[in-house]
């Protein structure tokens, strides 16, 4: 079993600050997911990936798959990225094998003004 | 429109009641899932289904049982509800995977239960 692992638990910015969340997991996998909980409760998918480095406006992901590594990564950091992130993992595809997400416990990012 | 709905949004049972906990999609994706998030353990599988005649359990289904009515509706029961099914639960829907591993999912807005 896939054991994934966030950090950190809490984090607390000042508005403008650069944020890495990091996600480490134990065992060899296909993708990772990087999601986004607003307070609201709703999950949003923000990247998907299985190698380098995916940019998306002010947030950035990378991985590396050797390392068994990912960070999430916020420029400028703003009150509205107040969230809780979201690191799971993905298996290769096997037809037919277990499916679904395993997921870090998450984030919880405050962002303050 | 939300391409992913559940219904109801909050519930509030009592011990021993069967709820049913429902989920529709429109994104024509084949593959659905659904989730218990708890404070502090994280989103955890119960039950997903490849399509309609395939369903398999998750790392959590005991106390729970799943219905595949079409492709677009998955539908989550508690037989006999207990306290420590209270949570927040989520339905999610993805596409057919590439050779690269799962898909993006998609999650609905999920929905309140609380067992008292």
């Amino acid at each position: 079993k896939n054991e994934v692992e966030q950090s950190p638990q809490n984090l607390t910015a000042q508005e403008g600050e650069f944020i890495t969340i990091n996600c480490s997991y134990s065992v060899g996998i296909s993708a990772l997911h990087w999601l986004q909980q607003h307070p609201g409760g709703g999950i949003v998918s923000l990247f998907m990936l299985s190698s380098g480095k995916k940019k998306h406006g002010r947030l950035i992901a990378t991985i590396n798959i050797q390392e068994k590594h990912s960070s999430l990564h916020i420029t400028a950091s703003h009150p509205r990225d107040s969230a809780v992130y979201i690191c799971a993992v993905g298996y290769p595809y096997s037809g037919g094998g277990a499916d679904g997400l395993t997921f870090g416990k998450g984030t919880h990012l405050i962002i303050q003004p | 429109d939300a391409d992913v709905t559940q219904t109801p949004r909050n519930r509030i049972t009592k011990t021993g009641k069967r709820i049913m906990l429902e989920c529709s999609q429109t994104k024509g994706h084949d593959r659905m899932y659904w989730y218990r998030q708890d404070p502090g353990l994280g989103l955890r599988l119960i039950y997903y289904s490849f399509d309609v005649k395939d369903i398999n359990k998750g790392e959590i289904s005991d106390g729970y049982s799943v219905s595949r009515q079409a492709q677009a509706k998955f539908s989550l029961s508690l037989e006999s509800a207990i306290p420590n099914q209270t949570a927040l639960y989520f339905c999610a829907t993805s596409g057919t995977p590439t050779l690269a591993g799962t898909d993006t999912q998609y999650f609905g807005p999920g929905t309140r239960l609380t067992v008292l």
